[in-house]
């Protein structure tokens, strides 16, 4: 059964506490993504990742952390840095050809402050 | 730059009754178009994708778009709306130009939340 898996569904953190989402996939994809999601901002971008060990910032990365040590997984860190970490968290993996392009997403996790 | 406006946030329907959801775009190159739709609590799932090959797309659960250059738009349509179509459709732009360019991130539209009357 091919596709994203993120986890967990819910999350909470407390004050001053670093929380990790967990993003998996098994569509042999070389690129990930990162998104955030505000009720009425659509999607932006955090963080994504082409290839193994490396990274880039998107539109909104302060406060966030990713690693990509093995092409199935793509871990995002919300650290105490972010101040309204509140929001619906989206991953992505997609085919590096351009002539595809297209990003499958995974179910996504929601995070809020206790 | 690319960017996408979505110009309804919210449209209201009937079922059975034709469905229109606005999306104008900017490019400075032929861009890579996309509808996205979402219900609540869920993944983004690709409803269809513009990549040049026909103006007018057609994607899964009887939606379609067309591609307008002139008026730089991709409105998305459906002839008759079911109570299932209830959800946040986004209008995304690829930054990535159709001949090669640039890695490939998206733009998103801010949404358009559908309902659906019985």
């Amino acid at each position: 059964d091919g596709g994203i898996t993120q986890s967990p569904k819910y999350l909470f953190r407390k004050e001053g506490q670093n929380v990790t989402l967990s993003c998996e996939q098994n569509l042999n994809h070389d690129a990930m993504y990162w998104y955030r999601q505000d009720p009425g901002q659509g999607l932006r971008l955090i963080y994504y990742s082409q290839i193994v060990n490396d990274f880039q910032k998107g539109d909104i990365a302060e406060g966030y952390s990713v690693s990509r040590e093995k092409k199935e997984s793509f871990p995002l860190t919300v650290t105490s840095a972010q101040k309204n970490p509140t929001a619906f968290y989206l991953c992505a993996s997609a085919t590096i050809n351009l002539a595809k392009n297209i990003q499958y997403f995974g179910a996504g996790t929601r995070l809020s402050v206790l | 730059a690319q960017s996408v406006t979505q110009l309804d946030s919210h449209v209201s329907v009937s079922e059975g009754t034709p469905v229109l959801l606005r999306c104008n775009y900017s490019s400075s190159y032929s861009p890579s178009l996309f509808w996205y739709v979402q219900h609540p609590n869920k993944g983004l799932q690709l409803l269809l994708k513009y990549t040049s090959a026909a103006t007018l797309v057609k994607g899964i659960n009887g939606f379609e778009a067309e591609f307008k250059k002139s008026e730089t738009s991709f409105h998305l349509t459906k002839p008759s709306a079911h109570m299932s179509d209830a959800a946040e459709y986004f209008c995304v732009v690829s930054d990535a130009a159709l001949d090669g360019g640039s890695q490939g991130n998206l733009i998103f539209g801010k949404g358009t939340k559908l309902s659906v009357k019985p």
